[in-house]
């Protein structure tokens, strides 16, 4: 069975630092991966898909990594802003039809 | 860009009554899906809908539950009874290709519905 977990649970930096969300999942069978955001109360937000062949994905000040053998995909943000702060969560598309979702990190930049 | 949406963005209910909540998919899309959020929990997979049927469908997804495309835009979620466990956020997603492979693009999900149940 797959199971997604997401390290750390929180994390709280000074705005202007460079930081990494990480996440990892123990099935390797995976057709992708994609990283949501979600404000408080809100719904979740695509900002980077990595298809399993892909080992990473760029957007703006966004990097995402994959290394599927090891059950591995990192968050990559440079120059974190205030508004940055939310949920960060994975999500591994499995074989059934279905994606799998982590329990997020909750980041919080500090001005 | 093109949306996922979903009304109502809230609703309360009484225990025990049938509600349903709505989701405009994304136009040229043709898998749907429905997930929930207990509030401080994981996200969690309910059901995948393509072609007129379900696709696959999770433990949480029993007889209490349904889906419908009713008229080729709106996917529902239809709960029958409603029990105090039901209220979380619910979010409708939709894909253009499904994912064997083939995801191009992902999910996209609407803004979610809170449902509360008293």
């Amino acid at each position: 069975k797959q199971e997604v977990t997401q390290i750390p649970a929180a994390l709280s930096v000074p705005e202007g630092e460079n930081l990494v969300l990480n996440c990892s999942f123990t099935d390797s069978a995976i057709y992708n991966l994609q990283w949501f955001r979600q404000d408080p109360g809100k719904g979740l937000t695509s900002l980077l898909l990595i298809q399993s062949s892909q080992r990473e994905q760029t957007s703006g000040r966004l990097n995402a990594s994959l290394d599927k053998s090891s059950g591995r995909s990192t968050l990559y943000i440079a120059a974190s802003q205030p508004g940055d702060s939310a949920t960060y969560l994975c999500a591994v598309e499995t074989s059934y039809d279905k994606v799998i979702f982590g329990p997020g990190t909750s980041l919080s930049v500090i001005p | 860009e093109p949306e996922v949406t979903q009304t109502p963005s809230h609703q309360v209910t009484q225990m025990g009554q049938e509600v349903i909540l709505r989701c405009v998919p994304i136009s040229n899309h043709l898998y749907f899906y429905w997930y929930r959020q207990i509030l401080g929990q994981k996200v969690e997979f309910l059901v995948s809908f393509y072609n007129n049927e379900i696709s696959e469908k999770s433990e949480i997804f029993d007889d209490q539950f349904s889906v419908e495309r009713p008229d080729g835009s709106n996917f529902t979620l239809k709960i029958r009874s409603t029990k105090l466990e039901d209220s979380a956020m619910y979010f409708c997603a939709s894909s253009e290709t499904g994912f064997i492979g083939t995801s191009n693009y992902g999910y996209t999900f609407g803004s979610g519905t809170r449902l509360t149940v008293v």
